[in-house]
């Protein structure tokens, strides 16, 4: 069971907008940047946020992160169907002093 | 841009020691201003961080792997490696090699870097 939960899977329709949620508490993600990533089948995850809320180098605009307390939240709109993937967050726990990691979402682009 | 790959048995022993290496290319593990360090994902599931190191010195390791684990880097061959010792069944998974940002001296900010995957099987 991972620290940061993170919903099984999310759904939406191509155009539409879905958001995933990430929520921890003041030891990780309340404290700490928080990190977004996107895995397709079979391939390594790929850094789409960085620092809560800044896109890695290449990461189109339609992908954003924010922060509240002790919950993140990946958005993304004007879905693709290339966009269905697992999306993980991460950061670090200041009294574990270990990197983690949420369970990841599944993303359905209906 | 930096580009890594794992290398190492595919097949591992229970009870035995599993060793990966990761291969650094398009820069210098030494100047870089990354933690490297290896993350695991079993068939099917989802992430696991194993731990990482700073060539300049610090090591960080899961709470559930330590005391099993080490990660080593050897600057003048560009590489770094994990050691995890004793493992089981449940070692069975894709490792990937990792370069991660970081803040206020160790606080990992993200995983800028991967490398493709590995995957260890360890028959049970």
């Amino acid at each position: 069971q991972s620290v940061l939960t993170q919903p099984p899977s999310v759904s939406a329709a191509p155009g539409q907008k879905v958001t995933i949620s990430c929520s921890g508490s003041s030891s990780n993600i309340g404290n700490n940047y928080v990190s977004w990533y996107q895995q397709f089948p079979g391939t390594a995850p790929k850094l789409l946020i960085y620092d809560d809320y800044k896109r890695f180098s290449g990461i189109p605009d339609r992908f954003s992160g924010s922060k509240s307390g002790t919950s993140a939240t990946l958005g993304i709109i004007g879905l693709q169907t290339g966009d269905e993937a697992d999306y993980y967050c991460a950061t670090w726990d200041s009294s574990l002093t270990a990197v983690i990691f949420g369970g990841g979402t599944k993303l359905t682009v209906l | 841009q930096l580009q890594l790959r794992e290398s190492g048995p595919g097949l591992g022993k229970a009870s035995e020691t599993l060793s990966l290496t990761c291969t650094v290319s398009g820069g210098s593990i030494r100047s870089s201003t990354y933690y490297w360090g290896w993350i695991r994902q079993p068939p099917g599931k989802g992430l696991e961080w194993i731990g990482s190191v700073f060539v300049g010195g610090g090591a960080y390791y899961s709470p559930s792997l330590r005391g099993r684990v080490t990660i080593s880097v050897d600057t003048s061959q560009n590489q770094f490696s994990l050691k995890l010792n004793s493992v089981t069944a449940a070692d069975t998974a894709v490792y990937y090699c990792a370069g991660l940002d970081f803040w206020n001296g160790n606080h990992i900010r993200s995983v800028d870097y991967w490398g493709q995957g590995t995957l260890v099987t360890v028959p049970s």
